[in-house]
């Protein structure tokens, strides 16, 4: 059963600290990228990757980092520097990326909320 | 001026009522059109792509018009289950560019 898995479904994050957030896929797709939203706002694009070991900032990467030393995995750190982290954050993941319109997936999300 | 634009509602309908959505999108080099569909507090899932010549999949039709930049969705005999935030999205098909997302449209559907 191909799909995108994003844990954890819930995120808490202290001051000061570092957390991870997972994002699986197992659709053989070569491009992955990270969303953010906030209430009532579009999707933001955080960082995207079109091939393992390469990636490319988005419109909001401040205070964010990712990795893609998988194709099937690319997960994103959301950093200290990150003021305001609270959101939900989307994974999703498509074919290629490059003038064919493809069709992105999305995985269920993570709530991340400051405590 | 932003990139996509929709009105985002909400749009209050009773079932069975037909209702239409509209988006802009500012950039002229836009290739790729979708309407995608988000429940509350899940992910969007694609609806439907958006074709020049327009495209119709059961109750719902997307229509494309290039030259005035401008996208519909128009839904017909409207069902509860219907009820969501319907996402208009533009891929501009450049090297270094991903999706763009309108802040989306949300549609109620009564009994």
């Amino acid at each position: 059963d191909g799909g995108i898995t994003q844990s954890p479904k819930y995120l808490f994050r202290k001051e000061g600290q570092n957390v991870t957030l997972s994002c699986e896929q197992n659709l053989n797709h070569d491009a992955m990228y990270w969303y953010r939203q906030d209430p009532g706002q579009g999707l933001r694009l955080i960082y995207y990757s079109q091939i393992v070991n390469d990636f490319q900032k988005g419109d909001i990467a401040e205070g964010y980092s990712v990795s893609r030393e998988k194709k099937e995995s690319f997960p994103l750190t959301v950093t200290s520097a990150q003021k305001n982290p609270t959101a939900f954050y989307l994974c999703a993941s498509s074919t290629q990326q490059g003038g064919g319109g493809e069709t992105q997936y999305f995985g269920p999300g993570t709530r991340l909320l400051v405590l | 001026r932003k990139e996509v634009e929709q009105d985002p509602g909400p749009f209050n309908v009773p079932e069975g009522a037909t209702v239409a959505f509209n988006c802009t999108y500012s950039n002229s080099a836009s290739q790729s059109f979708f309407w995608y569909r988000q429940d509350c507090r899940k992910e969007p899932k694609l609806l439907m792509s958006v074709y020049s010549s327009g495209n119709e999949d059961g109750r719902f039709t997307a229509q494309l018009n290039r030259a005035s930049q401008y996208i519909s969705l128009l839904i017909r005999d409207s069902k509860l289950s219907d009820s969501a935030t319907y996402l208009c999205v533009v891929n501009m098909h450049q090297a270094g560019t991903a999706l763009i997302f309108g802040k989306g449209t949300t549609l109620s559907v009564s009994s």
